[in-house]
């Protein structure tokens, strides 16, 4: 069964600091893995979004790195800001080999504070 | 752009009433989807649709319907609502798989949040 695990559940930190978001799937076959940020009351909104030949991206403040093999991702946010606070949700998509659609399994987030 | 909008944004329903969401997208997206997002579960997919005139069944789709009548508009119904069925509701879109560089990227909407009593 395709599942997505982040770690951790929920974080807090003092505005200014680094943290790191952890995400582990068993999704198979791989086409890609995002990053999505969820405030409180709003929709999802997509960070990054990586391949299989993709080891890292960035967007702004926020790095995220994959490694394919060992089937782990991670969410670097530098240099936090009280606006990073909100939800940070993990989703791979399978690779669909026919029809349409999609096959995204979605983590269950990590919450993260950012307090002063 | 507007980009997607749902309405309404909030909703209380008693046992048994029917009502219908409505999704819209302003960005001529070929693939729509509607999802229900619960505490402590991911986001979980009711129906989806790959284009206008087609729908088909997500992950959990017991007790709604949908239909996609215009490209732009994809409506989830439902027909006897349940306690089981208070949750927010998402709507998203993408382009269409295969379109390059676009990843099937969703965009999502902003929610209903719906309470059955």
């Amino acid at each position: 069964k395709n599942q997505v695990e982040q770690s951790p559940q929920s974080l807090i930190i003092l505005e200014g600091k680094n943290c790191t978001l952890q995400c582990n799937y068993t999704v198979s076959p791989f086409s890609n893995l995002r990053w999505y940020k969820q405030d409180t009351g709003r929709g999802p909104v997509s960070l990054t979004i990586m391949t299989f030949s993709e080891n890292t991206k960035s967007n702004g403040r926020y790095t995220a790195t994959l490694d394919a093999d060992t089937k782990q991702s991670s969410l670097h946010i530098t240099a936090s800001q009280l606006s990073d606070s909100a939800s940070y949700i993990c989703v791979v998509q399978a690779r669909v080999l026919t029809g349409g659609g999609n096959k995204l399994t979605f983590g269950t987030g990590t919450q993260l504070k950012v307090e002063l | 752009n507007a980009g997607v909008t749902q309405t309404p944004k909030f909703r209380v329903l008693k046992t048994g009433q029917s009502m219908t969401l409505l999704c819209a997208q302003d960005m001529n997206h070929e693939y729509m989807y509607w999802y229900r997002q619960d505490p402590g579960m991911g986001l979980r997919l009711i129906h989806y649709s790959v284009g206008e005139g087609t729908t088909a069944k997500g992950e959990v789709p017991d007790g709604y319907n949908v239909s996609r009548l215009k490209k732009q508009n994809f409506l989830l119904g439902l027909e006897s609502a349940a306690p089981s069925q208070t949750s927010v509701y998402f709507c998203a879109s993408s382009l269409a798989s295969g379109t390059y560089g676009s990843y099937n990227e969703q965009f999502f909407g902003p929610g209903t949040r719906l309470t059955v009593l």
